[in-house]
C-alpha cells in the first residue's frame, strides 16, 4: 500500500524566513496531494494541492511542487508570519478500486518566531 | 457558512459508556469520511461512506460503527468506549465525481474517556 514520509518533524524559522517541508510518497499510482494546515484543537483545513500532471502550484506565499519521477513533493512557505505557526500534514490520494483515501504523512509542527 | 458542522465539540463519557458523535454537511458531498486523531499524530481513517456503500478499514475495531441515514449526515457510534478510545474525532466531506478528489474536515469532537 501507499506510504508517505514527511520532513521533519519539527521545524523553527524566524517571523520572515522560508519555511519547507518535504514529502515523499511510495505508490506511483497516487495522484492528487493536498496540504492541510492544523491548528491547536481545530481540524485540517487544506490550504493547497497539487495534482500529478501539473509540477507547481502557487498561492500567494504558499507554494508547492511535485517530482514524479522521484515521487517527492514540498510545500514552501515564503515571508513566514506567526499566524503560520500549526502543524501541516502532506497527504497522497491513493485509488483503490473505484475509489480513493488519503495518506497522511506524520506531520510537521512549524513554529514562527516573532 | 459552515461547511463540516460536528457535534458536539467536546463530549466527555464514562467507560464501557456508548457514546454518538455526530457530523453534518452542507456541500451536498457523497463521500463522508470518519477519522480518529490522537495527540502528536496524523488522522487515521477509521471508515467512510461512498453514497450508500459503507467501508470499514481493516484495522478499524469492531466498537466502532457508522451511520449515514441521508447525504446530509453521518454517525459514529463507540459503543463500549475504552481509555484507548479519548481521542479527537474528525468528519470529512468530498466529491468524487471526475477529478475531484478534496477532502474537506469539520472542526473535530474532542471526545473523553473517564
Amino acid at each position: 500500500g501507499e506510504n508517505v514520509e514527511q520532513h521533519p518533524s519539527t521545524l523553527s524559522v524566524q517571523e520572515g524566513d522560508s519555511a519547507v517541508i518535504k514529502c515523499t510518497y511510495s505508490d506511483s499510482a497516487s495522484n492528487y496531494f493536498p496540504w492541510y494546515k492544523q491548528e491547536l484543537g481545530k481540524g485540517p483545513q487544506l490550504i493547497i494541492d497539487i495534482r500529478s500532471n501539473v509540477g507547481e502550484k502557487k498561492d500567494q506565499r504558499i507554494a508547492v511542487t511535485l517530482n514524479k519521477t522521484a515521487k517527492h513533493f514540498s510545500l514552501h512557505i515564503t515571508e513566514t508570519q506567526p499566524e503560520d505557526s500549526a502543524v501541516y500534514f502532506c497527504a497522497a490520494y491513493l485509488l483503490r478500486g473505484s475509489q480513493g483515501n488519503l495518506i497522511f504523512g506524520k506531520g510537521t509542527k512549524l513554529s514562527v518566531k516573532p | 457558512d459552515a461547511m463540516v458542522i460536528q457535534n458536539p465539540r467536546y463530549q466527555v463519557t464514562q467507560f464501557g459508556k456508548p457514546v454518538t458523535l455526530s457530523c453534518s454537511q452542507t456541500l451536498n458531498h457523497n463521500v463522508m469520511y470518519w477519522y480518529q486523531q490522537k495527540s502528536s499524530q496524523a488522522p487515521k481513517l477509521l471508515f467512510h461512506y461512498y453514497d450508500k456503500d459503507f467501508n470499514n478499514e481493516a484495522d478499524t475495531p469492531d466498537n466502532f460503527q457508522s451511520r449515514r441515514p441521508n447525504t446530509s449526515f453521518c454517525f459514529l457510534d463507540i459503543r463500549s468506549p475504552g481509555l484507548g478510545d479519548a481521542a479527537m474525532y474528525l468528519c470529512a466531506t468530498s466529491r468524487t465525481s471526475g477529478r475531484f478528489y478534496e477532502q474537506y474536515f469539520g472542526p473535530g469532537t474532542r471526545l473523553t474517556v473517564t
